[in-house]
């Protein structure tokens, strides 16, 4: 069975700094994997998905196959980047979530 | 459009009871997804549903829990003779017919508490 790993459930990081979101798989096919975020008092929304390969909010992740990861990342962290971010695989059109990383940004 | 909406946001049942979790997908949307999230948990898979037909109910509990989604009117969750343990948030998603991305679109939640 699939599975998602983000082992960080908390990340604190200052203004202007790098993020890295960690998200890991398990998964034997060939993945199709989102990244969902939650702000406060809204409700979840999709940031990207592999496939696009964009960059939305400033923010990338690239798929590994080799490392079975589809790490989170943006450059400069943004105040308004605090949120819950939730890491998921899609099979058989059913999603499956990472436990999710809180991430805060210290101003 | 509105999005995705559920009601109620909020449900408090006594051990026993039956509660009723609805789901409106957003306009012309014909696929509906259930997830729950436990306390400190991800959230987890429930049922897929067409319009008058279960699709996937594998991460449905066997006894207890059923999910309909008729012609007319909302997607229900209901959940028979509460326990404790119940006590999460379920979470709505719904997908248009085409779904060339593959995207869920969720909505707000209900958040159920069994006391």
């Amino acid at each position: 069975a699939q599975r998602v790993t983000q082992p960080e459930k908390l990340l604190s990081v200052f203004k202007g700094a790098p993020v890295e979101l960690k998200c890991n798989y398990s998964y034997s096919g060939s993945p199709e994997l989102f990244w969902y975020v939650q702000y406060s008092r809204q409700r979840l929304q999709l940031l990207l998905r592999h496939i696009s390969r964009e960059s939305i909010k400033g923010f990338t992740a690239d798929l590994n196959k080799g490392e079975t990861s589809f790490h989170l990342k943006k450059p400069f962290a943004q105040e308004e980047d605090s949120a819950m971010y939730y890491c998921a695989l899609l099979r058989d059109e059913k999603l499956t979530f990472g436990t999710g990383t809180r991430l805060t940004i210290i101003p | 459009n509105a999005g995705v909406m559920q009601n109620p946001r909020h449900l408090v049942r006594r051990r026993g009871q039956e509660a009723r979790l609805r789901c409106s997908p957003m306009k012309g949307h014909s696929h509906v997804y259930w997830y729950r999230q436990l306390p400190e948990e991800g959230l987890k898979f429930m049922v897929y549903l067409q319009k008058e037909n279960i699709i996937d109910e594998s991460g449905m509990p066997k006894e207890r829990f059923s999910a309909e989604f008729p012609k007319e009117g909302p997607s229900i969750l209901r959940i028979q003779q509460v326990v404790r343990g119940d006590s999460a948030a379920y979470f709505c998603a719904s997908s248009p017919p085409n779904r060339a991305l593959n995207e869920q679109y969720f909505g707000p939640g209900t958040r159920l508490t069994v006391t």
